[in-house]
């Protein structure tokens, strides 16, 4: 069975401060790889995808950078928090596209930047 | 969003009765999604609609889509107080099957 494991569970961070969340997708080979930010009673925007090892494409600029150095990681960071950061953070994974783009989500990191 | 679009509310209902929510997409996709997510977590996938589909029924559940009017909906029968969470449709961007935009949810309380 496959398992994504989220981390930390939670973050409480001052403005200015470096972040990174982190997410590991076990029991499946080669997944594509998601980020999802979603804000306090928001709807999910998608930030980043990876089809493979090392490549990531950005849908949503919001001062983040996202990598994969591992076929089943998936790291989101950034050098300086804004206050607009804040929010849940969702790293998901699918087999591919179409029926088979089925996103199946981690249990999330909450992110508060004061 | 600006591909997925829903009616932004929060419906409450009683046990048992019917409710319907519906979603707007606003560029070909080849498949609707409708995840369900309860508090504090991720969402998960409840029904899956392609594009060549007009109903899809699971078990409680039915997902209807009209690519004319480029709509969905999501019904469920006799509700349940576990049925309590927002609900969201998702559309793939017709071009790019890697990107996944999500309406703005459905806020549902089923009430005792």
């Amino acid at each position: 069975a496959q398992t994504i494991h989220q981390w930390p569970v939670a973050e409480i961070k001052a403005v200015g401060s470096p972040l990174s969340l982190g997410c590991t997708i076990k029991g499946k080979s080669s997944p594509n790889l998601y980020w999802y930010w979603q804000a306090t009673g928001g709807t999910l925007q998608q930030l980043f995808y990876s089809i493979t090892v090392g490549q990531v494409e950005s849908v949503v600029q919001l001062n983040l950078s996202a990598s994969r150095p591992k076929d089943d990681q998936f790291i989101l960071s950034t050098e300086k928090l804004l206050l607009s950061h804040s929010g849940f953070y969702l790293c998901a994974w699918s087999l591919g596209w179409g029926e088979q783009n089925t996103l199946y989500f981690g249990a999330g990191t909450r992110l508060s930047v004061l | 969003s600006q591909w997925g679009e829903e009616n932004l509310q929060a419906l409450s209902i009683q046990e048992g009765e019917d409710v319907t929510m519906n979603c707007s997409y606003k560029t070909y996709t080849t498949v609707v999604h409708w995840y369900r997510q309860d508090s504090g977590r991720g969402p998960a996938l409840i029904i899956l609609i392609r594009s060549n589909e007009r109903e899809k029924r699971s078990g409680r559940l039915r997902a209807t889509l009209d690519t004319s009017s480029q709509s969905s909906s999501l019904s469920i029968t006799a509700a349940q107080c576990e049925d309590t969470a927002v609900y969201f449709c998702a559309t793939d961007a017709g071009s790019n099957y890697n990107v996944l935009y999500f309406g703005s949810g459905t806020k549902l309380t089923v009430e005792p």
